[in-house]
């Protein structure tokens, strides 16, 4: 089975400087996706970026950029230029590309609750 | 709006009380899920459906049945309630594999505490 662990409970950041999300997986599958999600207050689930395994190029999404370290099984989130509205929960999943077993179910990590400060 | 649409927001039962969570998608999605929410554990897969007509059992299955009705819907049912049910509970969906469509849209989630 696989795991996910995010080691950071809780990270800080001052508007608009630069901060990383930790995330690391365990998996013997070779075919899988990464993702981030971003929890806010409201509670809805919004997905930030994905990473597919067999691409070596690194995800990015306007300020949100990963950092895809497949042989360490390493998956970090970097958000630059940190604004107010980035502070949320923010949870590391894994999904198998398994086809015919996997079914799209997604393994979340404990999640790491960021705090922007203006 | 398309999306996945679960119902209710909020909801407290007493210790044995019985409740029905409902969850529909309007994506054409074959695949749905329920998730539960606790404080340092994230998201936790209880019951999953892969197609219309099949459920199987997550993560953390006891205490609960699911029904999957149609393509759409996906209901949880809680039987007895206890304590230990206290959580935030997600429906989701999306496709089963694919690598254009991997993307898991979620409901709101429902804030559901067991007294």
């Amino acid at each position: 089975a696989q795991t996910v662990t995010q080691s950071q409970p809780e990270m800080s950041v001052q508007e608009a400087e630069t901060v990383t999300l930790s995330c690391t997986y365990d998996t013997s599958e070779s075919d899988y996706y990464l993702f981030w999600y971003k929890q806010p207050p409201s509670r809805q689930m919004i997905l930030v970026i994905r990473q597919e395994a067999y691409k070596q190029q690194n995800a990015t999404e306007n300020r949100f950029s990963v950092n895809f370290q497949k042989a360490a099984k390493s998956f970090s989130l970097k958000i630059s230029d940190s604004q107010l509205g980035d502070a949320a929960m923010y949870f590391c999943a894994y999904r198998s590309d398994a086809g015919g077993t996997s079914y799209g179910k997604l393994t979340f990590g404990q999640g790491t609750i960021l705090t922007v400060h203006p | 709006n398309a999306g996945v649409t679960q119902t209710p927001k909020f909801q407290v039962l007493k210790t044995g009380q019985s409740m029905t969570l409902q969850c529909a998608q309007d994506m054409n999605h074959n695949s749905m899920y329920w998730y539960r929410q606790d404080p340092g554990m994230g998201l936790r897969l209880i019951y999953y459906s892969a197609s219309e007509g099949t459920t199987d059992k997550g993560e953390v299955p006891n205490g609960y049945n699911v029904s999957r009705l149609n393509k759409r819907e996906f209901s949880l049912r809680l039987e007895s309630a206890a304590p230990s049910q206290t959580s935030v509970y997600f429906c989701a969906s999306s496709e089963r594999w694919g690598s254009s469509n991997t993307e898991a849209f979620f409901g709101q989630g429902t804030r559901l505490t067991v007294v």
